[in-house]
């Protein structure tokens, strides 16, 4: 089946520490992006990338690092520097470029910081 | 800078109700509007992409309208059944980017009572 993975769906971690969020998709998009939702709220976007080995800031990047090596995967690193990490993270995909092209979501890793 | 509303935020209706759901966008020059469904603790499920060519779109017992002069969309749903309860999120897409960045609203909790 074609989709987006994200795991794990729930991470615990002590305030201090960077966190590694993963994000494989297989739907042969080169688009990628992170979201972050807080409750009641829309998305508001971290991270995205167009293609392989380039991403750039969304609205909200202070705090966040992220890689792409390869076209699958997007990982998001949450450091130390994110104030107010606890909130649940969204990947998405997409086709790249010009056009109206549909954004796929995964499941979302539901991130929680004491 | 884009904005995005949904109005109202929470709706509450008895099974078997046509409703209206009502997203509003500050700049009207758009690519795209995509409409999706979020289940609590889930990701997004796509539910339209209209374009901004585009003045409908259909999927079953949802419809989606696009007005762009006016800066409105709507998601009509037919016939509610309790499995519609949600939140529904609108996505903008924007011309002043290529890179297939969204701005989302913060969504429409519906609750459909049998």
């Amino acid at each position: 089946d074609g989709g987006i993975t994200q795991s794990p769906k729930y991470l615990f971690r002590k305030e201090g520490q960077n966190v590694t969020l993963s994000c494989e998709q297989n739907l042969n998009h080169d688009a990628m992006y992170w979201y972050r939702q807080d409750p009641g709220q829309g998305l508001r976007l971290i991270y995205y990338s167009q293609i392989v080995n380039d991403f750039q800031k969304g609205d909200i990047a202070e705090g966040y690092s992220v890689s792409r090596e390869k076209k699958e995967s997007f990982p998001l690193t949450v450091t130390s520097a994110q104030k107010n990490p606890t909130a649940f993270y969204l990947c998405a995909s997409s086709i790249a470029g010009q056009g109206a092209h549909e954004q796929y979501f995964g499941p979302g890793t539901r991130l929680t910081v004491t | 800078k884009q904005e995005v509303t949904q109005i109202p935020a929470a709706l509450s209706v008895p099974e078997g109700e046509n409703l209206v759901l009502n997203c509003s966008f500050t700049d009207s020059a758009i690519y795209n509007l995509q409409w999706f469904r979020q289940d609590p603790g889930k990701g997004l499920t796509s539910l339209l992409l209209i374009q901004s060519s585009q003045r409908e779109q259909t999927s079953g017992r949802l419809n989606a309208s696009l007005d762009k002069s006016s800066g409105r969309s709507t998601l009509y749903i037919a016939a509610s059944q309790p499995g519609d309860s949600a939140t529904y999120l609108c996505a903008v897409r924007g011309w002043d980017t290529n890179a297939g960045k969204s701005t989302f609203g913060d969504g429409t909790t519906l609750t459909v009572k049998p």
